[in-house]
């Protein structure tokens, strides 16, 4: 069965610091991809960045990265230079491409100034 | 604008009376999908349908009916709702077929069921 897990349900980070969340998935799928969305306390599910699974490099949007670890089943999330509004709640997704898509449990991350 | 329309965004209701949450989009999306979120549990899938007339079940499908009669509509319909169905609905849409699809969320429905 298709799994994802976060295991990190908070963490804290200083403002202009980078900082990892972790994502782990299993799946015996060979195609697959991989999505990050951002929920902050207003509630909407935001889009930050896919990864394919045959993608041979790692996916960058801005001061998102994905750093993808295909042997170790992996997918985490790095922001480069917190800001106070990445403040929120993460989520880490599977897709099979069969139409179902699967959750972490999420990570909140809360920026200090 | 390009969206994912919900409604209503906050409902409380009782045990036992029937309700409908709406979803409407406006992209021609072949793929919408609903997800309740709980609190340590991420969001999981409920319904979803890969186009008119063809719907599967998701993980958490128990208590729940969907129907996708349109492209661009999926009801979600609780026909005796349970407190343990109180929760935080999103339903969501994308094309199928490329790889890189984003899901399209609508804003969410806050469900009470007393």
């Amino acid at each position: 069965a298709q799994k994802i897990t976060q295991t990190q349900p908070g963490m804290f980070v200083q403002e202009k610091e980078a900082v990892t969340l972790d994502c782990t998935y299993d799946t015996s799928d060979q195609s697959y991809g991989l999505f990050w969305y951002k929920q902050p306390s207003s509630g909407e599910m935001i889009f930050l960045i896919y990864q394919g699974s045959y993608d041979e490099q790692n996916a960058t949007e801005g001061r998102y990265s994905l750093n993808f670890q295909k042997a170790r089943k992996s997918a985490n999330l790095v922001i480069s230079a917190s800001q106070l509004g990445d403040s929120a709640m993460y989520f880490c997704a599977m897709d099979n491409q069969g139409g179902k898509l699967i959750f972490g449990q999420g990570t909140e991350l809360s920026v200090k100034p | 604008e390009a969206q994912v329309t919900q409604n209503p965004r906050y409902l409380i209701t009782v045990t036992g009376k029937k309700l409908t949450v709406t979803c409407s989009q406006n992209m021609n999306h072949e793929y919408m999908s609903w997800y309740r979120q709980d609190p340590g549990l991420g969001l999981r899938q409920i319904y979803y349908s890969m186009n008119v007339e063809v719907t599967d079940k998701g993980d958490v499908p128990e208590g729940y009916k969907v129907s996708r009669k349109e492209k661009r509509n999926f009801p979600l319909i609780l026909e005796s709702p349970s407190p343990n169905q109180t929760s935080l609905y999103f339903c969501a849409s994308s094309f199928l077929g490329q790889e890189n699809e984003k899901l399209f969320f609508g804003s969410g429905t806050q469900l009470s069921v007393l």
